[in-house]
Formats: C-alpha cells, sequence, structure tokens
C-alpha cells in the first residue's frame, strides 16, 4: 500500500533562517505531488506541485522554492523565512483522477 | 487557472439535523471532485468523491450532487453527530493540480 512521510512535525525557525521540509511516497511510482499551505483557520493554498522528477510548477511566487530530485521525493526549501511564512504545509501525492493523500503536516512557527 | 468558492463558511447544526456545503468551480475542464474532512491539527483526509459524468454519489449518511452545467457541486450530511465536527473543504481539478476551496466550519451539537 501506498505510504507518505513528511517530516519534521512541527519547527520555530527565525526570520532569516533557512527552510527545508521533506517529503516521501512509497508504494508508488510517477506520483503527482504536492506542497499545500494552510494559514490558521484558512484553507489549503497549492504552492507547488511536480509530474515528474525536476519538473515543479510554482502557483504563487514568493520566497519558497520547492525540488523533486527523485521520484518519490518532493522538498520545499526557503533560504530566507519571513514571518508570514507561518503555517501548516501538507504533502499531498495523487495519481490521475484520484483524491490526494496527504502526509501529516509540518506545522512552522516563523519567530 | 481554478478558482473554487464554497459556502457557508461556518455551520451549526444541531445533532440529528442534515449540513449541506455547496461549491462552484469556473473551470469547465475540471471533472473530480472530492470532499476531505480535516480534524483539528490532523491532515485532511478524503471522505468521498464525485467524477463528471456521475451526477450523485451516496455513502452512509454522506451524499454529493454535482451539476456540471451550472459548475455546483454540494455534500449533503444527514442525521449529523458530534463527530462530524471538523472542517470540511471542498476540491475540483482537471488531472495535473486540484484547487480547493476555503472551507466550512461545520459544528454539530448534541
Amino acid at each position: 500500500s501506498q505510504t507518505i512521510h513528511q517530516w519534521p512535525a512541527t519547527l520555530v525557525q527565525p526570520v532569516g533562517s533557512p527552510l527545508s521540509l521533506e517529503c516521501t511516497v512509497e508504494g508508488t511510482s510517477n506520483p503527482n505531488l504536492y506542497w499545500y499551505r494552510q494559514a490558521a483557520g484558512r484553507g489549503l493554498q497549492l504552492l507547488f506541485y511536480s509530474v515528474g522528477i525536476g519538473q515543479i510548477s510554482s502557483e504563487v511566487p514568493q520566497n519558497l522554492s520547492a525540488s523533486r530530485p527523485q521520484d518519490r521525493q518532493f522538498i520545499l526549501s526557503s533560504k530566507k523565512l519571513l514571518l508570514s511564512d507561518s503555517g501548516f504545509y501538507l504533502c499531498a501525492w495523487g495519481q490521475g483522477i484520484y483524491g490526494y493523500t496527504f502526509g501529516s503536516g509540518t506545522r512552522l512557527t516563523v519567530v | 487557472g481554478e478558482n473554487v468558492e464554497q459556502h457557508p463558511s461556518t455551520l451549526s447544526v444541531q445533532e440529528g439535523d442534515s449540513a449541506v456545503i455547496k461549491c462552484t468551480y469556473s473551470d469547465s475542464a475540471s471533472n473530480y471532485f472530492p470532499w476531505y474532512k480535516q480534524e483539528l491539527g490532523k491532515r485532511p483526509q478524503l471522505i468521498i468523491d464525485i467524477r463528471s459524468n456521475v451526477g450523485e454519489k451516496k455513502d452512509q449518511r454522506i451524499a454529493v450532487t454535482l451539476n456540471k452545467t451550472a459548475k455546483h457541486f454540494s455534500l449533503h450530511i444527514t442525521e449529523t453527530q458530534p463527530e462530524d465536527s471538523a472542517v470540511y473543504f471542498c476540491a475540483a481539478t482537471n488531472n495535473n493540480d486540484m484547487r480547493f476551496g476555503a472551507g466550512t466550519r461545520l459544528t454539530v451539537k448534541p
């Protein structure tokens, strides 16, 4: 069966520090991978999605970036965090027209 | 790109009553419409979905309807229970990326 792993679960980072969140998927090949952000009490904002290795589509211009170095690995990064980057970050995978499966999320607080 | 609107943002019902959440979408190419339930501090979980070649789908107390002409789809929960309290998200996709509504916070009062 397919599983998705996302870490860390919580993170407190100072403004201006770098960020790296990792997501890996097991039990499937060539999945579509996604990063969403959820601000407190708000909806899910699509940040990036990838349909294959090295293929990244960015939805919102900001100081975040994403990379897909391997088929089942998706990384969200930032060189310098802003206060506004705080939120609940969710990785998800999907294949074709099926519902996405979300990772357990990373709660990021930028202080 | 796709834009999904969801209403209401909050909904409070008495246990046993029905709850209805409505969504509209903008991209006529969208062909898959899932609904997610998110409990506090947890990941969204898929609860039901519907594809564009179907008008209605039911799973026990949960049903979804889709009107492709009007670009509307709705979630219906009957005989609500306190454990149905959560945030519900609708979504729409045309294959590569999924856009979510802003969410509905459902509270079921015992």
